[in-house]
């Protein structure tokens, strides 16, 4: 039963500590999304990748957010430092190709106190 | 800049058919319009997608107008699951790939 992992499920930390968030994509999954969801803003994306290249990272703050590959197993995102703002629930996905379906994780809650 | 635009909320009761609209008149030729949903406490989740003909798997069909400006999601039995909030997307295939979300109807399903 293929599935995305994420990790952790929960993260409580302080204000101005790093966070690393991580995903297992789907194997053989080529494309990889990170979303952020809060009651405010919905779900935005912040970054995608393909075959492990970073196409699109528009919607992070660049100051401070960070994703990466370091391989084609796992996907991270960074926070440093991390601000109460962060405050989300943050979600991958895999896919394939826009004709086929993506398959998300069961995200990672992430309270900055 | 929206690209889906979609009913803040619907209801609907329980065993009835839901028809889920989503408005797309700037869509391209290489949009597909695909459908998610998300359930309470949970990552969202696929329900279908298509391009220029409906479509039908064992969750739902979706229904796409002839000029491709709109279509409907169909939940032909809705049950109290099938609460959650449902997004209409366009996935490019030529520019890009991204999947964006708009803020979705939020379907209430009453016994």
């Amino acid at each position: 039963d293929a599935r995305v992992t994420q990790t952790p499920r929960d993260k409580v930390t302080e204000m101005g500590q790093e966070v690393t968030m991580r995903c297992q994509p789907i194997l053989g999954h080529n494309t990889v999304f990170w979303y952020r969801q809060t009651m405010m803003q919905g779900l935005e994306l912040l970054a995608y990748f393909r075959n492990r290249a970073p196409l699109d990272d528009s919607g992070m703050p660049k100051d401070r957010f960070s994703a990466e590959m370091p391989d084609a197993t796992l996907a991270t995102l960074k926070i440093q430092p991390s601000e109460p703002r962060d405050s989300a629930v943050y979600f991958c996905a895999s896919g394939m190709t826009v004709n086929t379906e993506a398959f998300f994780g069961q995200g990672t809650r992430l309270t900055v106190v | 800049d929206a690209k889906t635009t979609q009913p803040n909320s619907m209801e609907s009761n329980e065993e009835e058919p839901v028809h889920l609209p989503c408005n797309h008149s700037t869509i391209s030729g290489t949009d597909y319009i695909h459908w998610y949903r998300q359930l309470p406490s949970q990552g969202p989740e696929y329900v279908i997608h298509g391009l220029t003909s409906n479509v039908n798997n064992r969750m739902a069909s979706l229904a796409i107008a002839e000029d491709r400006k709109s279509s409907t999601l169909i939940l032909h039995r809705a049950t109290l699951r099938d609460a959650a909030v449902y997004y209409c997307i366009l996935r490019d295939s030529y520019n890009n790939n991204d999947m964006r979300f708009g803020a979705g109807t939020r379907l209430t399903v009453k016994p």
